[in-house]
């Protein structure tokens, strides 16, 4: 079945500095990889996504990277700020009715 | 347009007792879903729904039953509730198999 790993489980920075999430996966037929954020008591939303015919998208400070030969995407948040600590999602959709998401990345910004 | 609504946002219940989640969305959309979700566990789905009268078992499916009579509104129910069942409880809803997966508040369920 569909696997998504994570990594890291927690990441501390400096404002200012780069973050970076890493998601494997293993189904090879998935096409759609988005990436939520989860603020502490909120509901997660959707930050940015991309799909398996785009290597690459940004959003201002935050871009999405995919590698489909290696089966994995990563989250890049450039000059941080404080207001990005919250708990981070990757999931993956092969086209079915259903995400498969990774365990979570608690991001911690210290001013 | 209020999005994705939950009732209730708190609840407490004791071992045994019954209770039934209520999701709620306005953006006529036909995939919904149910989500429980642990610390350090992520979001795990529980059932999940393709449309109004249809349903299907997710990654966790036991102990618990749901039902979509109408198209707006994806029920999640515990028969006889455990300690292990003490989750944060969240709906989701989606226009299409590809796109933005909209959630609700979430309910904090806590059994005792």
């Amino acid at each position: 079945g569909e696997n998504v790993e994570q990594h890291p489980s927690t990441l501390s920075v400096q404002e200012g500095d780069s973050a970076v999430i890493k998601c494997t996966y293993s189904d090879s037929a998935s096409n759609y990889f988005p990436w939520y954020k989860q603020e502490l008591g909120k509901r997660p939303q959707l930050i940015i996504d991309i799909r398996s015919n785009v290597g690459e998208k940004k959003d201002q400070r935050i871009a999405v990277t995919l590698n489909k030969t290696a089966k994995h995407f990563s989250l890049h948040i450039t000059e941080t700020q404080p207001e990005d600590s919250a708990v981070y999602f990757c999931a993956v959709s092969s086209g079915t009715y259903k995400y498969i998401f990774g365990t979570g990345t608690r991001l911690k910004v210290l001013a | 347009n209020a999005g994705v609504t939950q009732t209730p946002k708190f609840r407490v219940l004791k071992t045994g007792q019954s209770m039934t989640l209520l999701c709620a969305q306005d953006m006529n959309h036909e995939y919904m879903y149910w989500y429980r979700q642990d610390p350090g566990m992520g979001l795990r789905l529980i059932h999940y729904s393709v449309g109004e009268g249809t349903t299907a078992k997710g990654e966790v499916p036991d102990g618990y039953n749901v039902s979509r009579l109408k198209k707006q509104n994806f029920l999640l129910g515990l028969e006889s509730a455990a300690p292990s069942q003490t989750s944060v409880y969240f709906c989701a809803s989606r226009a299409s198999r590809l796109g933005e997966q909209y959630f609700g508040p979430g309910t904090r369920l806590t059994v005792t």
